[in-house]
């Protein structure tokens, strides 16, 4: 059974930064693509950073560009988020979800409260 | 950057029934459109991907057609467990955008 399970979210302030974690299991992670998508509250979803499977190549939406870093540890099966810089408009839940150029797998997400 | 144009917002729909929702890409797509459903306080699930192919393990209830720029997904014998928002995403490049969702209640 495919597992995708996020942590590192929590409040942070304005300009402060914060790395979120996704622990994978139940598949090969180093054979797929990962992502991360977001969704403001009350708000629609929307797509942040994609990985390739080895890391090699990265993807950003416009927003975060500069600030915020996908990575990951395949001997861990583990997926990252890195966000610096962080402003109020980043407030959301964050989904860690397999890329298969869709997402066809995601974790329960993890909450990130920017506020001073 | 592709826009993604759903409609409607909301659908109000009896138990039973049959509804279609649309989505519109700002140029074509070429079928790599992707239908997802979200229930109050949960993650997304993929429905269907490459416009018309069930995600193993969705009901047969479910459907996605289209091509070029304009998509649609049928779900049809409405149940109560139905009760979701849809978004549809496309894929055709980078960056990947949803379109707005569509809220669905049963009447």
């Amino acid at each position: 059974e495919v597992q995708l399970v996020e942590s590192g979210g929590g409040l942070v302030q304005p300009g402060r930064s914060l790395k979120l974690s996704c622990a994978a299991s139940g598949f090969t992670f180093s054979n797929y693509g990962m992502a991360w998508v977001r969704q403001a509250p009350t708000k629609g979803l929307e797509w942040v950073a994609t990985i390739s499977y080895d890391g090699s190549s990265t993807y950003y939406r416009d927003s975060v560009k500069g600030r915020f870093t996908i990575s990951r540890d395949n001997a861990k099966s583990t997926l990252y988020l890195q966000m610096d810089s962080l402003r109020s408009e980043d407030t959301a839940t964050y989904y860690c979800a397999r890329f298969s150029d869709y997402f066809d797998y995601w974790g329960q997400g993890v909450m990130v409260t920017v506020s001073s | 950057d592709i826009q993604m144009t759903q409609s409607p917002s909301f659908l109000s729909a009896s138990l039973g029934n049959s509804i279609t929702i649309t989505c519109h890409a700002s140029q074509n797509i070429k079928g790599w459109l992707a239908w997802y459903q979200q229930k109050s306080g949960n993650a997304p699930e993929l429905l269907i991907y490459k416009a018309s192919s069930l995600q193993s393990g969705v009901p047969s209830r479910f459907s996605g057609s289209g091509s070029g720029t304009d998509y649609i997904l049928t779900i049809s014998n409405l149940q109560p467990e139905d009760i979701a928002t849809y978004y549809c995403q496309h894929y055709q490049s980078f960056p990947l955008t949803f379109g707005s969702g569509t809220k669905l209640e049963i009447k």
